[in-house]
């Protein structure tokens, strides 16, 4: 079965702080993708990541696939209030690749 | 842009009641889900469709079906509503084979705001 482990669970963080936020599994995946979810919302994709070791950024975000593709990990410098969110890492289905399989999610709130 | 619209952003319903909820998606994309999404246990697939009058099975369908009549609208029907389906409820869309440029697993998924649904 494939579990994605997201942690933390809960961050709450000052305005300007760094802040790391992981994904972890023990299968091998061919990508995965970071999404984030303001309140009130659906999901967003921020980025998909293919290529073990691949670094990819967006703006303040780092994002970071494992060089063995089973984690991963996003970075964000200088938070801002408006990173406030819920960022979710979801992976194919082996099974079935039209659906994915979700982390339950790191909730994150920036504070002024 | 992708435009998914779901047709309440709350809604409250009795037991025992008939629920639908609608999603509708203007890109005409192939794949559409429903989820949903509680506290603790993140999001949980409960049905999708592949194509026009196609569905399958996600890891919840119990006491909900699926309609998909035509290509943009998807719909979630709670056959008889029970407390325990209150939930935030979330629409997605997907390209499929026809997004020959992009590997299944790699294409985004597109969400709608999300219906919070409350039965009484």
């Amino acid at each position: 079965t494939q579990l994605l482990e997201q942690s933390p669970q809960f961050l709450s963080i000052q305005e300007g702080e760094n802040l790391t936020v992981y994904c972890n599994s023990s299968s091998v995946f061919s990508s995965l993708q970071w999404y984030r979810q303001e309140p009130g919302e659906g999901p967003v994709l921020l980025v998909t990541v293919v290529t073990g070791g691949e670094v990819k950024k967006l703006k303040r975000l780092t994002f970071q696939f494992g060089d063995a593709r089973k984690d991963s990990s996003l970075h964000i410098t200088a938070a801002q209030p408006g990173d406030t969110g819920l960022y979710l890492c979801a992976v194919v289905n082996a099974g079935n690749n039209r659906k994915l399989i979700w982390g339950l999610g790191t909730s994150l709130a920036v504070n002024p | 842009d992708v435009k998914v619209t779901q047709s309440s952003r709350y809604l409250v319903k009795r037991t025992g009641e008939k629920v639908f909820l609608e999603c509708v998606q203007d890109m005409d994309h192939e794949n559409m889900f429903w989820y949903r999404q509680d506290p603790g246990l993140g999001l949980r697939l409960i049905y999708f469709s592949y194509d026009v009058k196609m569905k399958e099975k996600g890891d919840i369908p119990e006491g909900y079906s699926v309609s998909r009549e035509k290509k943009e609208r998807f719909s979630l029907i709670l056959e008889s509503a029970s407390t325990n389906q209150t939930s935030m409820y979330l629409c997605a869309s997907s390209w499929g084979l026809r997004d020959r440029t992009t590997p299944m697993g790699n294409q985004p998924q597109h969400f709608g705001d999300g219906t919070r649904l409350s039965i009484l």
